[in-house]
């Protein structure tokens, strides 16, 4: 099955800081790659969406300036929280969508989440 | 219209009985309906999936039941084991570009043992 990986899986770090979440997929190549945020006992909530060689498309309220997304290639997304603080604290999971030749597939594939903690 | 409605928040099952998760849609254009499963600090992962040009799908213990015309869909697990206590999550996708999946708010299910 697809396999989708993230790095780190959780993460601590002081108020100001910025911090790099890595979304690699694994066994295949993925076109478009989504970002997430769950809060305790919620649902998911959709950040931005990020298009291999383009810039993300952000959900309303998502600030673009906090939250940095890169896809550089076809198997690696990166989310850069910049000048993190406390609220920024949350389970971050990314997922990707397999490219096939007749069209994007449906199915995605999430990764195993980051836990930030902002001190 | 955006809102995928799911029920019950919560649900307690005995081991061997039948969990039933409840979900229903307003937007007719979805047409990709996924189940994933969510143990706690892990990311969910895929359960089962279907498209509305079939009533039924099952895969082992996993059935999910679509009703077009209600615009419902559920998940049902037979002989529910411990192993299985988690947060469902239902969604629901349109076929273009963005592909976006709208998430139901979860279902926390106990099996006891």
């Amino acid at each position: 099955g697809a396999v989708v990986s993230q790095h780190p899986s959780w993460v601590i770090c002081k108020s100001g800081t910025s911090v790099k979440i890595e979304c690699r997929s694994l066994d295949f190549q993925a076109t478009t790659m989504f970002w997430y945020r769950q809060f305790p006992k919620q649902s998911l909530m959709l950040m931005a969406t990020s298009n291999e060689g383009s810039k993300a498309t952000y959900e309303q309220g998502v600030e673009k300036d906090k939250f940095l997304i890169n896809h550089a290639s076809l198997t690696l997304s990166t989310l850069t929280v910049t000048s993190a603080h406390p609220e920024d604290s949350s389970f971050y999971i990314c997922s990707a969508r397999e490219f096939r030749l007749r069209g994007p597939a449906d199915t995605q594939y999430f990764g195993p989440g980051t836990r930030l903690t902002v001190l | 219209q955006q809102q995928v409605k799911q029920s019950p928040q919560s649900l307690i099952v005995q081991k061997g009985g039948i969990s039933i998760i409840n979900c229903a849609y307003e937007n007719t254009a979805f047409d990709y309906f996924p189940w994933y499963q969510q143990f706690p600090g892990k990311g969910p992962a895929l359960l089962i999936a279907i498209r509305p040009d079939v009533s039924e799908k099952k895969e082992g213990r996993f059935t999910i039941s679509f009703n077009k015309s209600a615009k419902q869909f559920s998940l049902h697990i037979m002989d529910s084991q411990p192993g299985d206590s988690a947060t469902y999550f239902c969604a629901a996708s349109r076929n273009g570009a963005t592909n976006k999946l709208i998430f139901g708010t979860g279902t926390l299910l106990a099996v006891q043992p």
